[in-house]
């Protein structure tokens, strides 16, 4: 275990389902991401994440939402996906704050997820 | 935006042999270096990363760096892989003064063959 849980590890879900992906980490860190990990591919950040606030949204489509009650929880919310958003995302914390960009990411296992 | 490239994406080689993998990437100000690796089934974690100081730096189960700032390179090396070092190896880059916001290579899937 990393400190960095994200459930579920699996998903298959349809076209017109909505569901969620949950992360949560337990390293006291104020900064969270979510990446997009597809094969061939370089890893593609979507969102951060820095105290609970939304600082980064990389040209994501609408239909992936991201929420953070919380400096410990992240959550990525999935409305009618198309079957080229499987992939595996990948959630990570950081502590933001030292502005030599220094900070290492400790990455979760990632919850593989299979548009129908 | 700054971007990474790695080269040969899949590397097969047997026990002992020797690993290299490349690292280029293209951003003009001072960065910060990174591989994180990624074994079958398991999270991305950190291999070793460089910031400032001595170019070549040393990591995990034996794995170093150097940063070449000339030629925009941080490639890794091992001199004699074992069959658990089979896993893929992704270089990030970030800039120095800046952000935690890491731009990753493609990755470079490496098969040890026992």
């Amino acid at each position: 275990e990393t400190g960095v849980t994200q459930t579920p590890r699996h998903l298959v879900m349809g076209m017109t389902n909505k569901k969620s992906l949950k992360c949560e980490q337990h390293l006291g860190h104020n900064a969270m991401y979510w990446y997009k990990q597809s094969a061939k591919k370089p890893l593609e950040l979507m969102f951060v994440y820095s105290l609970e606030e939304r600082v980064e949204n990389n040209s994501v489509p609408s239909r992936f939402s991201p929420e953070c009650p919380n400096s410990s929880h992240l959550f990525l919310h999935l409305h009618t996906l198309q079957p080229e958003d499987s992939a595996l995302y990948l959630c990570a914390s950081s502590q933001d704050g030292d502005s030599s960009g220094a900070n290492v990411l400790t990455f979760g296992a990632g919850s593989r997820l299979t548009v129908l | 935006a700054q971007s990474v490239s790695q080269h040969n994406h899949h590397v097969i080689l047997s026990e002992a042999a020797s690993l290299e993998l490349g690292c280029n990437y293209s951003y003009g100000g001072t960065v910060n270096l990174f591989w994180y690796v990624q074994y079958p089934g398991q999270h991305l974690q950190l291999l070793l990363k460089y910031f400032s100081g001595d170019p070549l730096v040393k990591g995990i189960k034996g794995f170093e760096a150097e940063f070449i700032k000339s030629k925009f390179s941080f490639n890794l090396r091992k001199p004699s892989v074992q069959w658990s070092d089979t896993a893929e190896y992704f270089c990030a880059v970030t800039p120095y003064y800046g952000n935690n916001r890491l731009a990753f290579g493609k990755g470079n899937q490496v098969v040890v063959i026992p």
